[in-house]
């Protein structure tokens, strides 16, 4: 198993720019996220899947959409990029959404808005 | 809404116990977890604590829980350098579902030789 794959690892934006970071998993997971790191203030969810087709807000959506159309797939869309939104963009997956079960995370995509 | 606190830094020395503390504010909290994050990568779960416990050990690591005070520590025995890294504190506030993940800010452990 791959586990949690994200891509890119790396990119630059002007202000305005669109964008779509990429996530999949192959561990047949229902649950999928979206966490956005900034130093100093831990990871705060985005936006949330409970299974394909489902998705929902978390605590810090504006500026973002997702869409599951797959298990598999979990793609968040930047709209209009802005320098406010230069963060590290954590994908994470689980069987279910807390409990004992493990959230796996991806590697990670570090997003630079200029 | 609910909050997760940690401090930012602690360092020990190689061989030593590290203790990382946070607090939390949710009463309804239902599972408390610690993750490990290396530099560069995503966060690892090293282990979790299910909200009527007090205490749970798993090899070097002790997690102790103060459900009166809101209290949560991770103690690592025998620190060693590849023990370097952020962790960070996580209450699942909610249950199935509709729970949601809330983390404090992370603490670095810096482990001198």
């Amino acid at each position: 198993n791959a586990g949690v794959t994200q891509t890119p690892k790396f990119q630059v934006l002007k202000t305005g720019q669109s964008m779509t970071l990429q996530c999949a998993q192959d561990m047949n997971h229902e649950y999928m996220s979206w966490y956005r790191q900034d130093p100093g203030m831990g990871l705060r969810l985005i936006h949330y899947s409970v299974g394909a087709g489902i998705t929902d807000q978390g605590e810090v959506p504006n500026g973002y959409n997702v869409s599951r159309s797959t298990t598999e797939d979990f793609p968040l869309r930047l709209l209009s990029a802005a320098p406010s939104q230069t963060s590290v963009y954590f994908c994470a997956s689980s069987s279910q959404r807390g409990g004992t079960d493990t959230q796996y995370f991806g590697p990670g995509t570090r997003l630079t808005v200029l | 809404g609910e909050d997760v606190e940690q401090s930012l830094f602690l360092s020990v020395r190689e061989g030593d116990s590290s203790v990382i503390n946070c607090t939390y504010t949710d009463s309804s909290s239902t599972y408390l977890y610690w993750y490990k994050q290396e530099p560069g990568a995503g966060l690892q779960l090293l282990t979790y604590i299910f909200s009527n416990m007090d205490m749970k050990q798993d090899q070097r690591l002790t997690v102790l829980l103060n459900k009166k005070d809101k209290h949560l520590s991770l103690r690592i025995a025998d620190t060693q350098t590849g023990d370097s890294a952020i962790y960070f504190c996580a209450d699942l506030h909610g249950s199935g579902n509709t729970g949601k993940l809330i983390f404090g800010q992370g603490t670095t452990l810096q482990v001198k030789p």
